[in-house]
């Protein structure tokens, strides 16, 4: 079955720890990206990439990096710097040179204290 | 700019009520339109999409949406509503030929009994 994996479902750190939240997709997309939730403030992008090796940032970048060096994969680095990381956060992907709609992995509950 | 307005963060249905959710759009150019449905601790799922053919689209779960240019808007409606219905529901908006979507702040479904 194609599909965008997150992993893993929950996870737990201390604060000023580094975590990485990983992102595969197997729907050969072009395009991927990173979206923090909270609740009342829908979506909010992080970063997204085109293309491999490639990337931009987002509306809240600040305290996030990723990196695109296959394809399939764009995982995301939560930095010490991130002041409040505590989040829902998503992974998309989509088809681009169509209609762009996305398709969105499971989610990580990051709980950081 | 494109943005997308949700009216309501909530709405409450009984079940076997006409659903109605509200999205006003802004785009300068012809928009992508979506709607996105989201479970409890799950990812994003597609609904439907406007994408410049009909104007009137259907979607799954017996929703349909209407494209309605000179109101800029692209309201999300199901004529009897269903206890599976609860969710939260994602208005978004692509400009043509933008990859990056803007979202809604969304709007949660109750259905009551």
């Amino acid at each position: 079955d194609g599909g965008i994996t997150q992993s893993p479902k929950y996870l737990f750190r201390k604060e000023g720890q580094n975590v990485t939240l990983s992102c595969e997709q197997n729907l050969n997309h072009d395009a991927m990206y990173w979206y923090r939730q909270d609740p009342g403030q829908g979506l909010r992008l992080i970063y997204y990439s085109q293309i491999v090796n490639d990337f931009q940032k987002g509306d809240i970048a600040e305290g996030y990096s990723v990196s695109r060096e296959k394809k399939e994969s764009f995982p995301l680095t939560v930095t010490s710097a991130q002041k409040n990381p505590t989040a829902f956060y998503l992974c998309a992907s989509s088809i681009t040179g169509i209609s762009y709609e996305q398709y969105f992995g499971p989610g990580t509950r990051l709980t950081v204290t | 700019a494109q943005s997308v307005t949700q009216l309501g963060s909530h709405v409450s249905v009984s079940e076997g009520a006409l659903v109605l959710l509200r999205c006003n759009y802004s785009s300068s150019v012809p928009p992508y339109l979506f709607w996105y449905v989201q479970y409890p601790n799950q990812g994003l799922q597609l609904l439907l999409k406007y994408t410049s053919a009909a104007t009137l689209v259907k979607g799954i779960n017996g929703f349909e949406a209407e494209f309605k240019k000179s109101e800029t808007s692209f309201h999300l409606t199901k004529p009897s509503a269903h206890m599976s219905d609860a969710a939260e529901y994602f208005c978004a908006v692509s400009e043509g030929g933008s990859y990056i979507p803007t979202f809604g702040r969304g709007t949660s479904l109750i259905v009551h009994p």
